[in-house]
């Protein structure tokens, strides 16, 4: 059952850099994910397409400071510089075959 | 500027009936997949049908399976939710968002893809 994880919460203080986590699960190790921002009270907003070999194609404008990488299961989400703008609900997507799947979400806060 | 604009939410009896409409603009519409996707006041997200680029194929999810039908007019950019038989359990926001092309091969096909553009959301209260 293609299944993703991530951490309920997280939290990072502004300027700083965090990474966001998303795993997949078993036997899905190898598949790309998409990430997904959102922000309080607004509809989701695409961020990045990620690969199992780290390589990502990120969403019209979204800054430098978000990026993507991979390790095994594991798909990170880093974002650098942390803005107050940057607190909000991140997820993650999978896709398979007649399937769409969304980890639980998980809810930045910048301190 | 690729827009998804949901319109059609509001408050309906348990048992009752709604239409979502998802107008798009900014992109052709008719070379893409599209899907439905809910949350649940403070939950997170949730997918709940999709529609080919033609119309010709469609599925849902388990929960709404029987009682939500998916359809689009290529002509109007419009895309729709027709939403039966509701029940408490689906009080959501509803999001419309557009399926990504695959460009891997050198030619881009539409498919059930990441997605790439979200709308704003619809409002869907079912209450007596």
């Amino acid at each position: 059952q293609l299944v993703l994880t991530q951490s309920p919460s997280a939290s990072a203080s502004l300027g700083a850099s965090v990474k966001l986590t998303c795993t997949l699960s078993s036997g899905h190790s190898s598949d790309a994910i998409a990430w997904h921002q959102q922000q309080p009270g607004k509809g989701p907003r695409y961020l990045m397409k990620l690969n199992t070999d780290g390589s990502h194609s990120k969403g019209d404008r979204i800054p430098d400071r978000f990026s993507g990488s991979s390790s095994g299961a594991e798909r990170y989400l880093t974002i650098s510089s942390l803005q107050s703008e940057d607190e909000a609900d991140y997820y993650c997507q999978t896709w398979g075959t007649g399937i769409q799947v969304f980890g639980g979400g998980t809810t930045l806060t910048v301190l | 500027e690729v827009l998804l604009v949901e319109s059609g939410g509001g408050l309906v009896q348990p048992g009752g009936s709604l239409r979502l409409s998802c107008a798009a603009s900014g992109f052709t519409f008719s070379r893409y997949w599209m899907h439905w996707v809910r949350q649940v006041s403070g939950k997170g997200l949730v997918w709940v049908s999709r529609i080919n680029n033609d119309g010709s194929s469609t599925d849902s999810a388990d929960s709404v399976k029987g009682r939500f039908a998916i359809s689009r007019d290529n002509a109007k950019n419009t895309m729709y939710l027709q939403m039966n038989s509701l029940r408490a359990e689906d009080t959501a926001v509803y999001y419309c968002a557009r399926s990504a092309l695959d460009c891997s091969g050198g030619t881009c096909s539409s498919l059930n893809y990441y997605f790439d553009f979200w709308g704003q959301g619809a409002l869907v209260t079912v209450s007596s």
